[in-house]
């Protein structure tokens, strides 16, 4: 099924601990994207990949790290977990093709709870 | 930078009735995209609907239809006939148009939906 897989569904971490968030999506789209959700703050962009090879800041990138080898892969890195990041964090990507209106697609989440 | 606001944090409707969802958006760019997304209890996003701000024929997808005034930068949501599986949060969405293809999103809003 064509889609976006985010791994894991949910994670306990210890604060300290380095933990990577993986997606990775099957429909070819260039554009891939990640962010966190938190209640009453709704989804903030935390970084995003306009074609592999390239990265940028979003609006809350500070504590992540994120890379784009190839244009299925875009994994989210925390270095040194918070707690101020437990959060809901999604994938998403599109067909970022200039001046269309294709919309987003989202992975299923991954509930992160750091302790 | 563009901001979206959703001023209604919980709203609710009976069963069968009409409820309108409030979204409001600043933005100095005079084309974009506008989105609906749902997000039941089950965490996925789904996409509701979309205008493009250079139409002005209002969107409408089965029971779901906006209300877009550009000049006063409101895009709000019509849910008619409302079900029981429309509980769920909400979130309104900007994108600009063009090879920068990043959502923003608003706070949401929590419809409940009473039998």
């Amino acid at each position: 099924i064509a889609g976006i897989t985010q791994a894991p569904t949910s994670q306990i971490l210890a604060a300290g601990r380095r933990m990577t968030l993986r997606c990775t999506q099957d429909m070819r789209h260039n554009a891939m994207y990640w962010y966190r959700q938190d209640l009453g703050l709704g989804l903030r962009l935390i970084h995003y990949s306009n074609t592999a090879g390239t990265t940028g800041k979003g609006e809350v990138p500070d504590g992540y790290s994120v890379s784009r080898a190839n244009t299925d892969d875009f994994p989210l890195t925390l270095a040194s977990a918070v707690p101020s990041q437990t959060s809901v964090y999604f994938c998403a990507s599109s067909d970022a093709r200039g001046y269309t209106n294709y919309g987003y697609t989202f992975g299923s989440g991954t509930r992160l709870t750091v302790v | 930078a563009q901001t979206v606001t959703q001023s209604q944090p919980e709203m609710s409707v009976q069963e069968a009735e009409t409820v309108t969802l409030s979204c409001t958006y600043d933005t100095s760019e005079s084309d974009y995209y506008l989105f609906w997304y749902k997000q039941p209890p089950s965490r996925q996003m789904i996409l509701v609907i979309r205008q493009e701000a250079y139409k002005q024929q209002n969107a409408t997808e089965n029971r779901f239809s906006v209300n877009f005034q550009k000049a006063a930068k409101s895009f709000s949501l019509k849910i008619s006939d409302s079900q029981l599986g429309d509980a769920a949060m909400y979130f309104c969405a900007y994108r600009s148009r063009g090879a920068t293809n990043k959502l923003i999103f608003g706070t949401g809003t929590l419809l409940a939906v009473q039998p």
